[in-house]
This record gives C-alpha cells, sequence and structure tokens, in this order.
C-alpha cells in the first residue's frame, strides 16, 4: 500500500474562501503531482514538483498555487474558491518514473 | 481529437471470460505506456507499465503496436473483483507530463 494521504477528504465551502488541501507522503519521493478529476473524465495535471523548493504549472489552470517545502509535504491552495472548483483532487507521488505514481484518496471538494 | 482515446464502455462480461480494450495515442514519439486501474470513488492504481512492445504479469498482458499507435489490455479468466475503470496512460513529449485517458469501465457479472 502506499504511504500517501490527504486532508480533507471531503469539504464542502462557500464561494470565495480561500482553502488549503494536504498531500503528505512517507516514501521519500521527489516527484509530486497534483490532479483534478471529474467524475467519468480523464485527470487533468494542475501543479507539479520534482524536488524541495521546484514547482510547476501543469496544462490546467485552476486558479491555485503549491509549495514544496519538504519532501514529504506538497500543499495546494486555492485562494478564492468558485464553484467550477467544484471536483475530485487527487496528490500522486513517484520515485524514478514519472509514469509510476502513487496515488492519495483524494479530497472532494464542493464549493457552493 | 483526443491524445489518447478510450472506448468509454461499459464492457459487460461474465466471469471467467476474457476481455481486451484499446487505447489509440496521437503522438507517435511516445515512449512509455502504462495501465492504471481506478475502482469507483477511488484513486487511481497503477496496474503495469510497458517501455517495450508489451508486458505480462498473471492474467494481464498489455501489447504495443507502435505502427498502428494503441496499446491494448487482455484479461483472462475473468474476476468480479476486476470489475473497475482501466486507464490508459501515455507519456507525452515532455518527461514530466502524462496523457490521461478518460477509461474503460468494465463489469464482470456472476
Amino acid at each position: 500500500e502506499a504511504d500517501i494521504y490527504q486532508t480533507p477528504r471531503y469539504l464542502v465551502i462557500g464561494t470565495g474562501k480561500k482553502i488549503t488541501l494536504e498531500c503528505s507522503q512517507t516514501m521519500g519521493h521527489d516527484k509530486m503531482y497534483w490532479y483534478q478529476q471529474d467524475p467519468g473524465m480523464e485527470l487533468h495535471l494542475i501543479h507539479y514538483s520534482y524536488g524541495v523548493n521546484s514547482t510547476e504549472k501543469g496544462d490546467l489552470s485552476s486558479e491555485s498555487t503549491v509549495s514544496r517545502i519538504r519532501t514529504e509535504h506538497f500543499p495546494l491552495t486555492l485562494e478564492s474558491a468558485r464553484p467550477s472548483h467544484t471536483s475530485q483532487y487527487l496528490c500522486a507521488s513517484s520515485e524514478y518514473r514519472v509514469g509510476e505514481q502513487y496515488f492519495g484518496p483524494g479530497t472532494r471538494l464542493t464549493v457552493t | 481529437r483526443k491524445e489518447v482515446e478510450q472506448d468509454p464502455g461499459p464492457f459487460n462480461v461474465p466471469e471467467g471470460a476474457t476481455v481486451a480494450f484499446n487505447c489509440t495515442y496521437s503522438n507517435s514519439a511516445s515512449q512509455s505506456f502504462f495501465w492504471y486501474r481506478q475502482d469507483c470513488r477511488k484513486e487511481p492504481k497503477l496496474l503495469m507499465s510497458v517501455y517495450s512492445s508489451g508486458n505480462e504479469d498473471g492474467r494481464f498482458t498489455a501489447q504495443l503496436n507502435r505502427a498502428s499507435q494503441y496499446i491494448s489490455l487482455l484479461i483472462r479468466d475473468s474476476k468480479l473483483s476486476d470489475s473497475a475503470t482501466y486507464l490508459c496512460v501515455v507519456a507525452g513529449d515532455s518527461n514530466y507530463q502524462l496523457i490521461w485517458g478518460a477509461g474503460t469501465k468494465l463489469i464482470i457479472k456472476p
């Protein structure tokens, strides 16, 4: 079993609020990723990191930011939540090969 | 046209049968390919990696056809627990980004 954790698992929040989704892994992986997935749809990469102090945007502009101050921790922040942000957010990590990723259980976000 | 395309299904298959589904990709320069399975409302989990022409792991076989730009997944002697959505993933041009298919839903019936 992969040791990657996400909190909260479920979140309902009002429009305009600032939220931070937490992701931690205990495997010592350098590479970490955030994805957004709507039901029945493909995963879209929001942000990724190849190590401490390294962050890049993916192909989906979600008006979010990330930080990577510690290897094990990769939080995602939405400065001002909107209903269009309602989705599932998945955090993942990988050791050597980008294609072999371990996923956390996800955060289901609903913005009202 | 999507970069990675899969038949969404669902494929309804009796237990014990063999089932196969394909995934087509548009970038001929793609080098590595992966199959993940995703149970309903759960996270994806890596099933198999394909770096050359194919790979086999127990009842699961993945085959790559570079000329026709598709990768297939074959499941033999299917079990009820194989019911899931199978995601095809292709490593894109850059070495950080994966291109994910939307998945093929498989339902194994007793």
